[in-house]
C-alpha cells in the first residue's frame, strides 16, 4: 500500500454534466476526509466518513454533492449537474483513529467550461 | 464551527534567515493543531504538529508554539533553505477526548520563499 490513491486525477466537463471521483485510503485507516482547495486557499472541509459511516457534512456541500464509502473502504464523491464554481481541486484524505495526521491523496483536479 | 486564521499570506526570507507564520483559532476545544507544508503541485504532508498538552514542540530545524489562552500557535523555521519554498497551512481540530469532531479546519496558507 503506498498511500492514498485518487481518481481521476483531472476531469474537464461541461457544465451541467455529472462527475465521479474514486479514493482509496490506506488500508488501515478508518476515517476518510474530502476537502476542496481552490488556487490561493487552504482545503476546506466537504465531508468525512468513519468507516462506511457518514459523520459530517459541511453546509459547502450542497444538494448536488453526494459522498459514499460502502463498506468503509473506498470512497466516492459524485457532482451532479456541475456548474463553474465547482472547479477546484478535490481532495481525499485518511487517517488511523488514534492519531491526527491526515494523509492526504494527489487530488481529483475538476475543471467545468 | 472552528475558525482559523493564518498570516503572512506570503513571506520572503533570504536563504539561512528564520521564518515564523502565525495562526489563531476560535474553538476553545481545539487540542490538536498540525502544520502540512505542500510543494507546487503536489500533496499536502504534516511536518510537525502539537497537541494542546503541550508548549512547545521542535523537531530539527522547525519548531511550533502553542498559547492555548491567546488561542494562537506558530511555526518557526531556523536556517532556512531553498527546498523549504513552499506553502505551509496550519490547522486546528478537536481530536482527542470524548465528543471530539476530528474534522481538522485549515487556515488559507502561507506562500514561503526562500531566496538562495
Amino acid at each position: 500500500d503506498t498511500g492514498v490513491s485518487q481518481d481521476p486525477r483531472h476531469k474537464i466537463t461541461k457544465r451541467g454534466q455529472n462527475v465521479t471521483f474514486r479514493c482509496d485510503p490506506i488500508s488501515e485507516h478508518n476515517r476518510l476526509y474530502w476537502y476542496r482547495q481552490t488556487l490561493g486557499q487552504g482545503p476546506e472541509f466537504l465531508t468525512y466518513f468513519q468507516n462506511e459511516a457518514q459523520l459530517e457534512k459541511s453546509r459547502l456541500l450542497s444538494d448536488r454533492f453526494s459522498a459514499e464509502r460502502p463498506k468503509g473502504s473506498f470512497s466516492t464523491l459524485e457532482i451532479q449537474r456541475t456548474e463553474q464554481g465547482d472547479s477546484a481541486m478535490y481532495l481525499c484524505a485518511s487517517s488511523k483513529q488514534e492519531t491526527g495526521e491526515l494523509f492526504f491523496g494527489e487530488g481529483s483536479r475538476l475543471t467545468v467550461l | 464551527g472552528e475558525n482559523v486564521e493564518q498570516h503572512p499570506s506570503t513571506l520572503s526570507v533570504q536563504e539561512g534567515d528564520s521564518a515564523v507564520i502565525k495562526c489563531t483559532y476560535s474553538d476553545s476545544a481545539s487540542n490538536y493543531f498540525p502544520w502540512y507544508k505542500q510543494e507546487l503541485g503536489k500533496r499536502p504532508q504534516l511536518i510537525i504538529d502539537i497537541r494542546s498538552n503541550v508548549g512547545e514542540k521542535k523537531d530539527q530545524r522547525i519548531a511550533v508554539t502553542l498559547n492555548k489562552t491567546a488561542k494562537h500557535f506558530s511555526l518557526h523555521i531556523t536556517e532556512t533553505q531553498p527546498e523549504d519554498s513552499a506553502v505551509y497551512f496550519c490547522a486546528a481540530s478537536n481530536n482527542f477526548g470524548s465528543g471530539g469532531s476530528y474534522i481538522p479546519t485549515f487556515g488559507r496558507g502561507t506562500s514561503l520563499i526562500v531566496h538562495p
